[in-house]
This record gives structure tokens, C-alpha cells and sequence, in this order.
């Protein structure tokens, strides 16, 4: 039990484009997603923390505007790039709790982004 | 600033041994913590976790040790096997918002047959 799907797995775009990349949990509900970003060699650093039916909460520095987050069901998270550009080339990944006594999260696979 | 630190990049050891992996903290707020595990071209799966009121938590072949004065914890697997290559993250946060981890940059794990 407990698998986040991830989707795309991978995608490449064209600068200036929006690409939304999905997370769903498929045999749990997920009243908690989490939107990461990795950068080679580096942590996953948390963007964005979002509950659902609520609007997402933002970390620092990460723009709200740029990167906008939907989690619309207890199932569905979206991560929209908007205009992407060259510098927002990474890897996405996103998690999810159940909101239980569980403390750890459910990662999906992760989404490689290359804008070109 | 890095809050949570995992200082070598990759480990190499060989099969039947034991690995070691480190992690090393700076918010001393942190009383929780966990490690994952990450295949290429998957996301992390959760392997073991530690609360601060334990300093050594065991599950199988895994072990997590935790130091609270030195802000350290480490993963030991012993035997390794070679499907145990993979990059090991680990996490700290507050056990009073388990939605909010910090996490380090991961080691690579070669365990060779």
C-alpha cells in the first residue's frame, strides 16, 4: 500500500511554455503533498506544502506565481511551471501523508524537467 | 543554510560487510528523524525512523543510530547485499510537524558483489 504515481516521468519544453506535472496517491488519501526540487548532488529542497482545499504554502524564496500548486482532491496534487525557463530545469518530486499517526511520507517517482 | 548534512557524497563496500552511512544536524529543535532509500529513476521509499528519546531504533538488517550532543545519526546495514545500492537520504524535523522535514543530500551506496 501507500504508492504515490507520479506523471510525467520525464518532459522537455520549450522556454516560455507552462508544464504541470501530477501526484496522485492511488490507495490512500492524501490531506498532505509535498512539492520538492533537486538539483544534482544536492538535497530535496521542499518548495511547497499544500493541503486539500486549501491554498498551498510556499517556502521561502520559491515563487508563488512561478510554481503554482493545486490539490484539489484527496487523491490529486498539480505542480504548474509557468513561462518555464532554462534555470527552472530540475527534478520534481512529490510526497504525501495520510494525515495518520504515520509520520513518514510516500514519495512518487519524480519528474525530470528540461527546458530548452 | 544546510540544516541537515550528509558529508560523503558515496560509499563503496563490499558485499557481507558492513555499510555505514552518516548524517549530521544543526537545529537542535530536530527529535525526529528518518532515512530513505532512492533507486535511479524512483522516488524515495522510506526505510527506518528514530524519535530523540531512543538512540538506537533496529529493523532487520538496518540500524539507526542517533547522537543527540554530537547532532549525529547514522544508518548501519549489515550484511550489506548488492541490492542494497542505492542513494540513502536521511531527514530531521520536529516531531510537532511531521509535515516539514529537512533533508540531506544523500549518499551513494555501491555494495560490491
Amino acid at each position: 500500500g501507500a504508492v504515490v504515481s507520479q506523471h510525467p516521468s520525464w518532459v522537455i519544453c520549450k522556454s516560455g511554455t507552462s508544464v504541470k506535472i501530477e501526484c496522485r496517491s492511488l490507495d490512500f488519501q492524501a490531506t498532505t503533498m509535498f512539492w520538492y526540487r533537486q538539483f544534482p548532488k544536492q538535497s530535496l529542497m521542499l518548495m511547497a506544502t499544500s493541503n486539500e482545499g486549501s491554498k498551498a504554502t510556499y517556502e521561502q524564496g520559491v515563487e508563488k506565481d512561478k510554481f503554482l500548486i493545486n490539490h484539489a482532491s484527496l487523491t490529486l496534487s498539480t505542480l504548474t511551471v509557468t513561462s518555464a525557463h532554462p534555470e527552472d530545469s530540475s527534478f520534481y518530486i512529490c510526497s504525501a501523508r495520510d494525515g495518520g499517526f504515520r509520520t513518514e511520507a510516500f514519495f512518487g517517482q519524480g519528474t525530470r524537467l528540461t527546458v530548452v | 543554510d544546510q540544516q541537515v548534512k550528509q558529508n560523503s557524497p558515496s560509499l563503496s563496500v563490499q558485499e557481507g560487510r558492513i555499510s555505514i552511512l552518516n548524517c549530521d544536524y544543526t537545529n537542535s529543535m530536530f527529535d525526529y528523524f528518518l532515512w530513505y532509500k532512492k533507486y535511479p529513476a524512483e522516488g524515495p521509499t522510506f526505510l527506518i525512523s528514530i524519535s530523540s528519546i531512543k538512540d538506537k531504533n533496529e529493523d532487520g538488517r538496518f540500524t539507526v543510530f542517533l547522537n543527540k550532543s554530537a547532532k549525529h545519526l547514522s544508518l548501519h546495514i549489515v550484511p550489506s547485499q548488492p541490492g542494497d545500492s542505492a542513494v540513502y537520504f536521511c531527514a530531521a524535523g520536529e516531531s510537532n510537524n511531521f509535515n516539514k522535514f529537512y533533508f540531506g543530500s544523500g549518499t551513494k551506496l555501491n555494495v560490491k558483489p
